[in-house]
């Protein structure tokens, strides 16, 4: 069965330093992930989908078939990144998402 | 329009008490999801609708939840004699096309049985 594993349910970085929010999948062919991303008060909103290898508010994720992952990076984290992040994959009838439990990230000042 | 709309934004219902959560979703998007949200988890499916057609309702959780779409725009997500364990966030999404492409959130309805 389609799986996507977030491992940390916190995540605390200074601004300018480097972030890496990790997820691990578990998927049986060619899979065609998305990071989602919810701020404060807002709606989950579409971040990124590997498909178009797009760089979206400065981050970007790799599809690494080798270690079933797919972590989303940034080079220097802004205070505006704080936000709970997504990783989710297609399953079932293709159509619907799994999701990951999600990493609550904090860029602190 | 401004986007997924769900109503009531919060709902309290005693547990035995029916609901009806409503979505209406953006304007000309055929496909229509239903998710769970517990607390500290991610959304789970629930089901979906391609215009008016229920096309997988296999994350449903029992017998007791039911969905429609019966023109194929608003949709109505309804829980019969709730229980505590129904008590979540219930999302709306919809997209333009078949399901795969972006989806867009509505704000969610939180479901809160005692």
């Amino acid at each position: 069965a389609q799986r996507v594993t977030q491992p940390e349910k916190l995540l605390s970085v200074f601004k300018g330093a480097p972030v890496e929010l990790k997820c691990n999948y578990s998927y049986s062919g060619s899979p065609e992930l998305f990071w989602y991303v919810q701020y404060s008060r807002q709606r989950l909103q579409l971040l990124l989908r590997h498909i178009s290898r797009e760089s979206i508010k400065g981050f970007t994720a790799d599809l690494n078939k080798g270690e079933t992952s797919f972590h989303l990076k940034k080079p220097f984290a802004q205070e505006e990144d704080s936000a709970m992040y997504y990783c989710a994959l297609p399953s079932g009838s293709a159509r619907q998402l799994t999701f990951g439990s999600g990493t609550q990230l904090t860029v602190l000042p | 329009g401004a986007g997924v709309s769900q109503s009531p934004r919060y709902k309290v219902a005693k547990r035995g008490q029916d609901v009806a959560l409503r979505c209406d979703p953006i304007s000309g998007h055929v496909s229509l999801f239903w998710y769970q949200q517990a607390l500290g988890q991610g959304p789970e499916f629930l089901t979906y609708f391609q215009n008016e057609a229920q096309l997988d309702k296999s994350g449903l959780p029992s017998d007791r939840f039911f969905a429609e779409r019966p023109e194929g725009s608003v949709s109505t997500l309804k829980i019969q004699r709730t229980q505590q364990e129904d008590s979540a966030v219930y999302l709306c999404a919809s997209s333009l096309g078949w399901g795969r492409e972006k989806l867009f959130f509505g704000s969610g309805t939180q479901l809160s049985v005692l």
